[in-house]
């Protein structure tokens, strides 16, 4: 089946203590994202990455790391997370084969993060 | 750049209603458009999407949109409501030529009332 995973689906911690969440998708997609979601402001781009060993800023990158060794793989990092990284965060996957480059996404299920 | 406007961020129809959920997009170059749905403690996914060819466009369960360049909107509709509807509705755009860069709407919770 084709999926994308994320580990763990909840995550609660403190300040400062050091986190990665897990994303794997297995449909060979070179294009892979994190957002997140929060009340109110949607879905935000956290980092994006176009291909292994590729990645960027999204649109609030702040706190975050990322990393993309190998194309199924592109986990996020929070180095010292902050209670204002509590949020619902989602990774993604697409291709972007020429004849299917339409931005079509294909979403993990979740992981919620309650830093304290 | 781009950018999506959701009128509403809460919607509440009758059930057998019609349900109508609006996006207005922002592009500098033609572009690809999406809804996607997210129903409680689940992920997004992927309601329809217009990629330029018809402009009104069919998706699942029974949902349907219409892209109109005059006016910049792709608003969501469905002749009549359900309770499995209820969920929160996402309207996103990503500009040709820019893939899989998806920029989304603040959301749009659907309520579906007896």
């Amino acid at each position: 089946e084709a999926q994308v995973t994320q580990n763990p689906r909840y995550l609660i911690t403190v300040t400062g203590k050091k986190l990665t969440v897990t994303c794997s998708q297995n449909m060979n997609h070179e294009y892979m994202s994190w957002y997140r979601q929060d009340p109110g402001l949607g879905l935000r781009q956290i980092y994006y990455s176009m291909n292994v060993e590729v990645t960027d800023k999204g649109d609030v990158p702040e706190g975050y790391k990322v990393s993309r060794k190998e194309k199924r793989n592109f986990p996020l990092i929070l180095e010292s997370p902050s209670p204002n990284q509590t949020s619902l965060y989602f990774c993604a996957s697409s291709t972007l084969s020429s004849t299917d480059q339409d931005g079509t996404q294909y979403f993990g299920p979740g992981t919620r993060l309650l830093v304290l | 750049a781009q950018s999506v406007t959701q009128l509403g961020s809460h919607v509440s129809v009758s059930e057998g209603a019609l349900v109508l959920l609006r996006c207005n997009y922002s592009s500098s170059v033609p572009p690809y458009l999406f809804w996607y749905v997210q129903y409680p403690n689940q992920g997004l996914q992927l309601l329809l999407k217009y990629t330029s060819a018809a402009t009104l466009v069919k998706g699942i369960n029974g949902f349907e949109a219409e892209f109109k360049k005059s006016e910049t909107s792709f608003h969501l509709t469905k002749p009549s409501a359900h309770m499995s509807d209820a969920a929160e509705y996402f309207c996103a755009v990503s500009s040709t030529g820019t893939a899989s860069k998806l920029t989304f709407g603040t959301g749009t919770r659907l309520q579906v009332t007896l």
